[in-house]
This record gives structure tokens, C-alpha cells and sequence, in this order.
């Protein structure tokens, strides 16, 4: 079966510094990789996926994330964090042609940001 | 476009009452997705429908359970004789073939 792993339950960065947190999939093949945000009391809003391709992708609100093969990574980046950033982060995957289950999301258990003015 | 809609925001009902709640996707989108999330965690997987036929169900969809997409359009998801348990948000996602799954605001249940 299908994991993720966020290594960081929390995260705290000063406004301006450079932002990354970890993202570490188990699966047979190359899945279908997201991040999302959450804030408080929120749904969640998609920042940037990956399918395949360049294993760079840029997303929304400045944040990119790298797909690392060899390492089952998808890490998500962003030069200079900003205060709005603060929120929780989850890393997903869904994997394509899984025996018809190319549908369902599995979820790390989110890294919390606080951002400190 | 409007995104995903739920219906309600939060819900406080008492231990063994039924509660049901709505979701409308975005209007193209012909996959509907309900998750559960719990404090603390990631959103869990419940079930699937593809246009009207719900197509997978989660073990953690107890017989208390029920979805229902009845038109293609909007889903309903109903929670019979409410335990405490079931406390969590309840979030709807939709997509259309792209896989990529746009998320709902969600609804808080607290059941007391």
C-alpha cells in the first residue's frame, strides 16, 4: 500500500528565511505527487502537483517542489517565507493504474508552519 | 467557476442523532470524493462516485454510513446514530479526469 511521510509535525521559520519541508512517498511505481494548504478551520487549496516531466514544479503563492526519484522525495520549497504562509502543509499521492484505485488521495500528516514577524 | 461547495460549515448534534451533509462539486467535474480528517492528522479516504455509481467505499465507512450521489450532481453523506467517535471534518473533493482533486471548505461535525 501507498504511504507518505512528513517528517516535521512543526516548522517554525522567521519571516524572509527560506522555507523547505520533506516529503517521502512509498510506492511500486512513479505516483502522481501534490501538496496542499490548509488553514485553520479551512478545506484545503492545491499549491502545485507533479506527473510527470520536469522534476521541478512551480506552484502557486511562490512555493515549488522537486521530485527526486531516487530518493522518493517531493519537497516543497519557497525562497522567503511570508507571514500568510503560516498554515499546515500535506504532502499526497494518488497512483495511477493501481489496480483501478488511481483515484484515492493518501495523506502525510501534515507539517504545521508558524512564521515569527 | 465556483469551486467545491459544502453544506453545512459545522454541525453540533448529540451522541445517537442522524446528520447529513451536502456537497456540490464544480459543475464539470464528474468525480466526487468524500474525506475524513481528525485532529492532527491527514485527510483519510472514505468513498468515491464516478457521475452517479459509487465506486469504492472505505473500511472506515461503517454501516452508520451512507453516501448517495443521486443525479451525477450533488452528494449527500449521512451518518446514522452518531457516536463520538465520528467527531472530525468532513471534507468533499471533486475532479474531472486530470486526477487532480479540488477541495470543499468542509463541515465540522462535533457530536456530543
Amino acid at each position: 500500500a501507498q504511504s507518505v511521510t512528513q517528517p516535521d509535525i512543526h516548522i517554525t521559520v522567521s519571516e524572509g528565511a527560506s522555507l523547505e519541508l520533506r516529503c517521502n512517498y512509498s510506492y511500486g511505481a512513479t505516483p502522481y505527487l501534490f501538496w496542499y494548504v490548509q488553514s485553520p478551520g479551512q478545506g484545503l487549496q492545491l499549491l502545485l502537483k507533479y506527473f510527470s516531466g520536469d522534476t521541478l514544479v512551480q506552484g502557486i503563492k511562490g512555493f515549488e517542489a522537486e521530485f527526486k526519484r531516487s530518493q522518493s522525495s517531493f519537497n516543497l520549497r519557497k525562497p522567503s517565507v511570508h507571514w500568510s504562509d503560516a498554515a499546515e502543509y500535506f504532502c499526497a499521492v494518488v497512483g495511477p493504474n493501481s489496480g483501478g484505485s488511481n483515484y484515492k488521495l493518501t495523506f502525510g500528516k501534515g507539517t504545521l508552519l508558524t512564521v515569527n514577524p | 467557476d465556483t469551486g467545491v461547495s459544502q453544506d453545512p460549515r459545522h454541525k453540533i448534534t448529540k451522541r445517537g442523532q442522524n446528520v447529513t451533509f451536502r456537497c456540490d462539486p464544480i459543475s464539470e467535474h464528474n468525480r466526487l470524493y468524500w474525506y475524513r480528517q481528525t485532529l492532527g492528522q491527514g485527510p483519510e479516504f472514505l468513498t468515491y462516485f464516478q457521475n452517479e455509481a459509487q465506486l469504492e467505499k472505505s473500511r472506515l465507512l461503517s454501516d452508520r454510513f451512507s453516501a448517495e450521489r443521486p443525479k451525477g450532481s450533488f452528494s449527500t453523506l449521512e451518518i446514522q446514530r452518531t457516536e463520538q467517535g465520528d467527531s472530525a471534518m468532513y471534507l468533499c473533493a471533486s475532479s474531472a479526469h486530470t486526477d487532480t482533486q479540488y477541495f470543499g471548505p468542509g463541515t465540522r461535525l462535533t457530536v456530543l
